[in-house]
């Protein structure tokens, strides 16, 4: 299974609303990354966990919350967004080693629209 | 700064035909470097990886060049199929987590 599962695809949401974002892996995976893309645009790393404990947080705004449960869940909560944050939010998963090329395994996204 | 630049940044071209996109970067270190097709609205999906000391790879009709002194890459499409459109990313790691993307380049195919 070489496959990363995004729950929902689509979500719109008030700028009062709290919701989720949910992610999940069964390839072992010991890093998982959330990434934000705007259209036209390559991504932009926000988070990365490794061994269910966040490792890099890239300045992003605290109306986004991450969060890994187990190895194979990654969750991203979120509340009182701006219309800004609307974008495609990308998961991705890699293993981790010493062979140097850690290969991300993208999810397809959930399109979020804040309204 | 780490940056990747990619040209052209959209091309078109018929069924059938080849066509070859560019990558020239300046990370530092290098750790790999990966082609990546993303469909619109879909997630990158991996083409091709390449280390320092490999030059050259290949995934079907999608070949990847790597040279490492020049610091460029490019990506060829062999008898390109309509399910080519999509976007060609191409993405530098110098660590463990970080990568470095590039703009992309839209590639259309036309019957």
């Amino acid at each position: 299974d070489t496959e990363v599962t995004q729950t929902p695809k689509h979500l719109v949401m008030g700028m009062t609303n709290k919701k989720s974002l949910k992610c999940e892996q069964h390839m072992g995976h010991r890093a998982m990354y959330w990434y934000k893309q705007k259209a036209k645009k390559p991504p932009e790393l926000m988070f990365v966990y490794s061994y269910e404990k966040l490792s890099i947080n890239e300045s992003v705004p605290s109306r986004f919350s991450p969060e890994c449960p187990n190895s194979s869940l990654l969750n991203l909560h979120l509340h009182a967004l701006q219309p800004e944050d609307s974008a495609l939010y990308l998961c991705a998963s890699s293993p981790l080693g010493t062979s140097g090329s850690y290969e991300q395994y993208f999810g397809p996204g959930t399109r979020l629209t804040v309204t | 700064k780490n940056q990747v630049e990619q040209s052209p940044q959209s091309l078109i071209i018929l069924e059938g035909k080849n066509c070859t996109l560019q990558c020239n970067y300046t990370v530092s270190p290098f750790s790999n470097l990966r082609w990546y097709k993303q469909d619109t609205g879909r997630g990158p999906v991996s083409l091709t990886i390449m280390t320092f000391s490999e030059n050259t790879k290949s995934n079907g009709r999608y070949t990847a060049t790597l040279d490492a002194d020049t610091k460029q890459s490019s990506l060829h499409i062999t008898a390109s199929q309509l399910s080519d459109s999509a976007s060609y990313i191409c993405v530098v790691s110098a660590d463990d987590y970080k990568l470095s993307f590039g703009a992309g380049t839209t590639v259309t195919v036309r019957a």
